[in-house]
């Protein structure tokens, strides 16, 4: 069974630093390109990043490019999630999830950039 | 940016009725492969989006055949036919064409 669990949320202060991850199981971690995307409360879907196969290909959205980092571990089944210069527009439900079907999400972990 | 634009719906539809979502995308959806990159989402409330169909009107694994895609190009449409409580929810359109991958704001469905 395919599974995708995040952790590493939390409250965060504006401008400081937070990184999640997200353990994947089920399949073969390696053979997949990994996303990121995320849910500000009460709206919509937002795709945050996508990795290659091996990281060496990253693509981001323009709200995040300079700020977050996107990499995974393949060893560890691990993707991860740098997320740096926090603002209150972060705050946000983050899924980890599968693409380009994007046919498997993890539950969600919740990041609030707050004083 | 491919910018994706979603319908409402007259809501609250009965259940048994049927709905259809539609879905506009601001460039083709048609990659040189000649696929066309248009996913559809139902997110329920407190869960996870769920993939309903890809490539325009592949239906996921397990998903009812009571959901159906189609369009091509640039317009798309998600039907449901035979509306029941549990197809409550968020629909969302999302072209994976070419990066940044964007989303449609989402249509909500309620059911009477």
């Amino acid at each position: 069974e395919v599974q995708l669990v995040e952790s590493g949320g939390g409250l965060v202060q504006p401008g400081r630093s937070m990184k999640l991850s997200c353990a994947a199981s089920g399949f073969t971690f390696s053979d997949y390109y990994m996303a990121w995307v995320r849910q500000a409360p009460k709206k919509g879907l937002e795709w945050v990043a996508s990795i290659s196969y091996e990281g060496s290909s990253t693509y981001y959205g323009d709200s995040v490019k300079g700020r977050f980092t996107i990499s995974r571990d393949n060893a560890k089944s691990t993707l991860y999630l740098q997320m740096n210069s926090l603002r209150s527009e972060d705050t946000a439900t983050y899924y980890c999830a599968r693409p380009g079907l994007f046919d498997y999400w993890g539950q969600g972990v919740m990041v609030t950039v707050s004083s | 940016d491919i910018v994706m634009t979603q319908g409402a719906l007259p809501n609250p539809v009965p259940s048994g009725e049927s709905a259809s979502i539609t879905c506009r995308s601001s460039k083709s959806l048609v990659y040189k492969d000649g696929k066309t990159y248009l996913n559809w989402f139902l997110q329920r409330p407190g869960q996870s989006p769920q993939l309903l169909t890809y490539w325009t009107s592949t239906r996921a694994s397990g998903v009812s055949e009571r959901f159906s895609g189609s369009g091509s190009g640039t317009y798309f449409t998600l039907k449901i036919s035979r509306v029941r409580a549990e197809d409550a929810g968020v629909y969302y359109c999302q072209q994976v064409r070419e990066y940044p991958l964007t989303f449609g704001s989402g249509t909500k469905l309620e059911i009477k």
